[in-house]
């Protein structure tokens, strides 16, 4: 059974940098695992901010960039703000068809 | 500007089944694959189902394996995901989403969300 891991929770200050990771308990992330990280507010349906690792999607601020960080999948937040605060996921392929997502990470702006 | 609205979603009794829709417009529906995810009460995203562009191939979480089906009718540009054997754990809001390529792009992750609607489990 594949598991993606992200850190539960993250802080950053209001204009400062973060980054989230996107693992596996086994293995390391690829590009071939096509990494893609959303944002999700309370109530509301995720919105995509990056997909396959680099991409962003229609819309979404230069200040949200994805890579891969040594054997993890990374989304970093530059010049952090206050509606930056809410759940972030990563999404794995992991082949035949299935994806698999983290946990999620609680990002707090303070 | 893609649009996909989820509609179907409801109270069912455990063991029944309930069929969900999620009208496309506004892109070319017949040249994506489309997935369903879910999010369950509190927790986070479960990805459900994707199904070709095609829709000549369909991958289920094993946690749906054999009691869902996902479909979809080109004619109303509208993707299914029928619910058989439904258990109290599927109790969800359900998102469908498509990938942000088109063609045979079905091992792609999401791009354009719907906004959900809610199934509710329960004796």
């Amino acid at each position: 059974q594949t598991v993606v891991t992200q850190e539960p929770s993250f802080s950053v200050s209001p204009g400062g940098t973060v980054t989230l990771t996107c693992g596996l308990t086994s293995g390391s992330v690829s590009s071939n695992h096509y990494p893609s990280w959303y944002q999700q507010t309370p109530g509301q349906a995720p919105r995509t901010l990056i997909y396959s690792t680099t991409t962003r999607s229609s819309g979404v601020p230069d200040r949200f960039s994805g890579s891969i960080l040594g054997k993890k999948a990374a989304l970093t937040i530059t010049g952090a703000q206050a509606d930056d605060e809410c759940d972030y996921y990563c999404v794995l392929s992991v082949g035949s068809g299935i994806l698999v997502f983290g946990g999620g990470t609680k990002v707090t702006v303070l | 500007q893609a649009q996909l609205v989820e509609s179907g979603g409801g109270v069912v009794q455990p063991g029944r089944s309930l069929r969900l829709s999620c009208a496309a417009s506004s892109f070319t529906f017949s040249s994506y694959a489309m997935h369903w995810v879910r999010q369950a009460p509190g927790k986070g995203l479960e990805w459900v189902a994707v199904i070709s562009y095609d829709g000549t191939d369909a991958y289920y979480a094993d946690s749906v394996k054999g009691r869902f089906t996902v479909s979809r009718d080109y004619s109303r540009n509208t993707l299914y995901l029928q619910m058989n054997s439904l258990r109290v754990e599927d109790t969800a809001v359900y998102y469908c989403a498509s990938v942000p390529l088109s063609g045979n792009y079905y091992y792609y992750p999401m791009d354009v969300w719907g906004q959900g609607t809610t199934v509710t489990v329960s004796s």
